[in-house]
């Protein structure tokens, strides 16, 4: 995708179980976002994480930011059936918004 | 607010036909962007407008794609003339221009051009 990676394309756990993705990005940023897409749909933000932060939590979310590794996660925690979907990272450069290839998460009951 | 809308939700054409796909932003929103997506090369930004003026349009693959903001409320992003490897959903999402905000997406267009 453009300027960006994200780690593992799938993932597969049951319910109970944390999930972790990974995201790489090249440019700089103002900050960085994760967005969730079921099937058919369109994106949902989750949680954003300015570039002078390091960690942020929302719920079951925790996302980390290492700007000097230009890398970011996203942990899900007690992963639940409903949280099956595509999750994406995004970083925002100034106004301009890009996607990494994003991550297919399966949470089996 | 309703939302990002956008339309048509499906669009089905012959390779070579003009196809234009519309959005409405959320109001109140200055910031506008235009998406596509596909398995093989996932979410890609095509343009994106900050007060309906375009700012940066280097993801729109070829001439054959135009995108317009003619006002606050309202985008087009047109295909003329259409090809197979068009065939996409194409999303639209909106914005504040301000430092860390999130974008808003519509529902999608899902084009498949024939």
């Amino acid at each position: 995708s453009q300027q960006g990676e994200e780690d593992p394309q799938a993932l597969s756990i049951q319910e109970g179980e944390n999930a972790t993705m990974n995201c790489s990005y090249k440019t700089s940023i103002n900050n960085l976002q994760w967005y969730r897409q079921n099937s058919g749909r369109g994106l949902v933000h989750l949680i954003l994480i300015r570039s002078n932060e390091r960690e942020k939590h929302s719920g079951r979310l925790r996302v980390t930011l290492d700007t000097s590794k230009k890398s970011s996660s996203l942990l899900i925690t007690a992963s639940r059936a409903a949280d099956t979907a595509s999750y994406f990272c995004a970083w925002d450069s100034w106004g301009k918004l890009q996607f990494g290839a994003g991550t297919q998460v399966v949470v089996t009951p | 607010d309703a939302g990002v809308i956008q339309s048509p939700r499906h669009e089905v054409t012959e390779m070579g036909q003009e196809v234009t796909l519309r959005c409405k932003p959320i109001s109140g929103h200055n910031s506008l962007f235009w998406y596509r997506q596909t398995m093989m090369r996932g979410l890609e930004l095509l343009i994106y407008f900050n007060n309906n003026v375009p700012i940066d349009d280097s993801g729109m693959p070829e001439d054959r794609f135009s995108a317009k903001m003619p006002n606050a409320s309202f985008s087009t992003l047109k295909i003329q003339p259409s090809e197979p490897r068009d065939s996409a959903v194409y999303f639209c999402a909106s914005s504040l221009i301000s430092d860390n905000t999130e974008a808003f997406f519509g529902q999608g267009t899902r084009l498949t051009v024939v």
